[in-house]
């Protein structure tokens, strides 16, 4: 089946460093894909729209200078958490949606920031 | 504003059992209905879904209801098991929007 990849599945960093996320789809193309942010016992909420070669496209309240996607290739999106803060910890989740099998998340990102 | 709104928000059931979670949604353009699993640490898998041409579809021990005149559906997982211990997730997608308005979860605890 298809298959997205999210690496790494987990990451500390001291605060003010930057932290990359990359979402790769295998054996297929994706022209779209999605990043999430999900806190502890919550569900799901989506800070972006990753779209290949051109501008993400950012939910209401999402800082854009906060976290840098970027969309190069039709395999692979990265999330950039810039200058990142004890409260930018979390869980982050990418996802795209294969060509007939439906909407597809990665095993997702647990960021610690100390 | 809530556009997918799932009850309950934990659930313990007992080994052998049915479980049962309810999502209700408003926006009637929404054309697919996913359920996921997410065990702690992973990110959610799609376990089943709908189109809102049908009124029940099963897979296994999962079942989805789904009543579109009332804009609800539910999962229904029957001989429930330890291993089905998680948060599931419903999901309402429009697949010309391509984005998926999500339910709060559900976290079902199988007890032996």
């Amino acid at each position: 089946g298809a298959v997205v990849s999210q690496h790494p599945s987990w990451v500390i960093c001291k605060s003010g460093t930057s932290v990359k996320i990359e979402c790769r789809s295998l054996d297929f193309q994706a022209t779209t894909m999605f990043w999430y942010r999900q806190f502890p016992k919550q569900s799901l909420m989506l800070m972006a729209t990753s779209n290949e070669g051109s501008k993400a496209t950012y939910e209401q309240g999402v800082e854009k200078d906060k976290f840098l996607i970027n969309h190069a290739s039709l395999t692979l999106s990265t999330l950039t958490v810039t200058s990142a803060h004890p409260e930018d910890s979390s869980f982050y989740i990418c996802s795209a949606i294969p060509p007939g099998y439906g909407y597809t998340f990665g095993s997702g990102t647990r960021l610690t920031v100390v | 504003q809530q556009q997918v709104k799932q009850s309950p928000q934990s659930l313990i059931v007992q080994k052998g059992g049915i479980s049962i979670i309810n999502c209700a949604y408003e926006n009637t353009a929404f054309d697919y209905f996913p359920w996921y699993q997410q065990f702690p640490g992973k990110g959610p898998a799609l376990l089943i879904a709908i189109r809102p041409d049908v009124s029940e579809k099963k897979e296994g021990r999962f079942t989805i209801s789904f009543n579109k005149s009332a804009k609800q559906f539910s999962l229904h997982i029957m001989d429930s098991q330890p291993g089905d211990s998680a948060t599931y997730f419903c999901a309402a997608f429009s697949l010309g929007y391509q984005k998926v308005t999500f339910g709060i979860g559900t976290k079902l605890q199988v007890i032996p």
